[in-house]
């Protein structure tokens, strides 16, 4: 299957710093990337969606501003929380897939390994 | 909203016994996925059925997807101790592109 990768793997970081999150499609071309949040011993949360070239996608309640999302090329998309608080702290995990906008339902999502934050 | 409901939220088995978990969409589906996620891992993708009535096997696994793409299940047969983990099921409409996922169901097999 594809592979996706994630870096860092965990980081921990003091309240109000900025933190980046990498996210890259090592075998396959990602048109489409996911960020999801997942809280401990809960399901996966839709963060938002970016295409390469184009602005993300975030789900309602997900400020953009503090969840800055860049997707650059077809291999590689970043996540970055800005000015980090405690409650930021979760388990990050990007997917890639090689849907395209325009066309219906969804393609299978390929998940990165993920990042643990703890923001102190 | 869309929404998949996803039951049980806990499963604990002997070793040697069967699993099932359940998932249920309120709104047809267009497709729907199965992850497996190991404590401390990322979901990995197990499968996908988009048939209507479509039945897949895995070596133990048995996935299933209902006659009216509404609902889904995948059974374990003699569960193993590296079943271990949560397993999730993901439903695709064909009016997003994105992937809802059920609440998961966390199975624990005692050896």
């Amino acid at each position: 299957g594809a592979v996706v990768s994630q870096h860092p793997s965990r980081v921990i970081c003091k309240s109000g710093t900025s933190v980046k999150i990498e996210c890259r499609s090592l075998d396959f071309q990602a048109t489409t990337m996911f960020w999801y949040r997942q809280f401990p011993k809960q399901s996966l949360m839709l963060m938002a969606t970016s295409n390469e070239g184009s602005k993300a996608t975030y789900e309602q309640g997900v400020e953009k501003d503090k969840f800055l999302i860049n997707h650059a090329s077809l291999t590689l998309s970043t996540l970055t929380v800005t000015s980090a608080h405690p409650e930021d702290s979760s388990f990050y995990i990007c997917s890639a897939s090689s849907w395209v906008w325009g066309t219906r339902g969804s393609d299978t999502q390929y998940f990165g390994p993920g990042t643990r934050l703890t923001v102190l | 909203g869309q929404q998949v409901m996803q039951i049980p939220q806990y499963q604990h088995v002997q070793e040697g016994e069967d699993f099932t978990t359940y998932c249920n969409s309120s709104t047809t589906l267009s497709n729907i996925q199965w992850y497996k996620q190991r404590p401390g891992g990322h979901p990995v993708f197990l499968i996908q059925l988009v048939k209507s009535g479509e039945v897949k096997k895995q070596k133990r696994l048995t996935f299933q997807f209902g006659e009216a793409k509404k609902n889904s299940s995948l059974h374990i047969t003699a569960t193993q101790t590296t079943d271990v983990g949560t397993y999730f099921c993901a439903g695709a409409f064909d009016s997003s592109y994105k992937l809802i996922f059920g609440s998961g169901t966390r199975l624990l097999v005692r050896p």
